[in-house]
């Protein structure tokens, strides 16, 4: 399978534990985003990478969430003292280089559950 | 500030009869416009996307949608429904200057009936 991947799909934890999430993109799309969705909503942007570079930031990504992309292939988003508001499916998709009519790839997102 | 407004989070049809799911965006210069399905336990994909190429859209599974400027609406529609398009769906908007991100309307499940 040659889609966008994420791990894990399912996560349960408790409140104020760190988790972290990863995704793998299609190989050479260069373009990496983070989303989250919760119940009954559309995905909300968090973040989106172009290779390695971090280039926007949503206002919805608070201090305690952590995204990196170290190589411009695979990116990790980290939770840090997680609140049960953080529940939701984290999202994550990619695209290739160039025009804003490039296709964003999806991958089935990891689904956070905070108790 | 761009939105996408979806009306009607929920819509029911019978099997065969007219899907139409509604969007509209709000925009201070035409955006590039986008419909997602999502099934259930699947990722999100892409249906089909409104570039300026033409007004009239096809996409997959015989989905069209037509972007009307005057209406600031890009309506989803499926001449005959099939029980397999149940689904949820979601109308999204795009910047040619925002770095590919998009904004996502809150969706619309679509239910079909026998």
């Amino acid at each position: 399978d040659t889609g966008v991947s994420q791990d894990p799909r399912h996560k349960i934890t408790k409140r104020g534990q760190n988790v972290t999430f990863r995704c793998d993109p299609i190989s050479e799309h260069n373009r990496l985003y983070w989303y989250r969705q919760t119940l009954g909503q559309g995905p909300e942007f968090l973040t989106y990478f172009q290779n390695e570079a971090q280039l926007e930031k949503s206002r919805l990504l608070s201090d305690r969430f952590s995204a990196e992309r170290p190589k411009g292939s695979f990116s990790t988003l980290e939770i840090q003292r997680t609140e049960q508001g953080d529940s939701a499916m984290y999202l994550c998709a990619s695209s290739e280089p160039g025009t804003a009519v490039s296709e964003a790839f999806f991958g089935q997102g990891t689904r956070l559950t905070v108790v | 500030a761009q939105s996408v407004t979806q009306l009607g989070s929920h819509v029911s049809v019978s099997e065969g009869a007219l899907v139409l799911l509604r969007c509209n965006y709000s925009s201070s210069v035409p955006p590039y416009l986008f419909w997602y399905v999502q099934y259930p336990n699947k990722g999100l994909q892409l249906l089909l996307k409104y570039t300026s190429a033409a007004t009239l859209v096809k996409g997959i599974n015989g989905f069209e949608a037509e972007f009307k400027k005057s209406e600031t609406s890009f309506h989803l529609t499926k001449p005959s429904a099939h029980m397999s398009d149940a689904a949820e769906y979601f109308c999204a908007v795009r910047r040619y200057n925002q770095g590919g991100k998009l904004i996502f309307g809150q969706g619309t499940e679509l239910s079909v009936k026998p």
